[in-house]
């Protein structure tokens, strides 16, 4: 099993929608979790850094932490075409200076 | 501010051969990260460097090195080229050592 799961997708919605992006992990010691999108032949590009359990805002973006049940969530509303990329999680632990990156998820928003 | 820079873009190289990939990270960053991404195996975590000293390793075969200048730019080496080394090396600094990572555009290898 892996350490954090991810589904690969793809993922297709129409403009304007709510979209979820997930990711499970298994290892209660990740202190920090944060959410990459990756365009094309692109490398990824931080969109979300959080540290708590809880929500977090930026603009259309909402990063949810429950680390309760071990499951994190990147909300994004009134999709864009623009937001058609891959988004990959990504887990931090201080013991053992662990970052651990999940599979990615392929989203495709249609106009 | 510039960004993370990582040269060259795309190298295409035989197998047998060796490789050498450059990364300058963002001034004042003093993490550098490796990365090698593939469409099977996602991203998969190389190396990282703080202060000139390496600080973590990712589950890799001796043939992948790298190491960091006093300046913190960074470069890693790949020997003996493999087929299945093909990938998107990706480089990434950051302030903190582990997280907050601002990522390069890549380097795309191609062995043949």
């Amino acid at each position: 099993q892996k350490e954090v799961e991810q589904d690969p997708g793809p993922l297709s919605v129409p403009e304007g929608a709510i979209v979820s992006l997930n990711c499970t992990y298994s290892n209660s010691a990740f202190q920090y979790f944060m959410w990459y999108r990756q365009y094309s032949r692109k490398g990824p590009e931080l969109l979300m850094y959080t540290y708590s359990s809880g929500n977090k805002e930026d603009g259309r973006f909402t990063a949810q932490v429950d680390k309760s049940s071990k499951y994190i969530s990147l909300f994004i509303r009134d999709s864009q075409p623009s937001d058609s990329a891959t988004y990959l999680c990504a887990m931090y632990m201080e013991y053992g200076n662990k970052l651990v990156f999940g599979a990615g998820t392929i989203l495709r928003v249609k106009s | 501010k510039a960004g993370v820079t990582q040269t060259p873009r795309y190298l295409i190289k035989t197998r047998g051969q060796q490789v050498t990939l450059s990364c300058s990270p963002i001034s004042g960053h003093r993490s550098v990260s490796w990365y090698q991404q593939t469409p099977g195996q996602g991203l998969q975590f190389l190396f990282e460097y703080f202060s000139e000293t390496q600080r973590n390793k990712g589950n890799f075969p001796g043939r992948f090195s790298g190491r960091q200048f006093s300046n913190s730019r960074s470069e890693m080496n790949v020997s003996t080229l493999e087929l299945g080394d093909s990938a998107l090396y990706l480089c990434a600094s950051s302030f903190h050592l582990g997280y907050g990572y601002t990522f390069g555009s890549g380097t795309r290898l191609t062995v043949v």
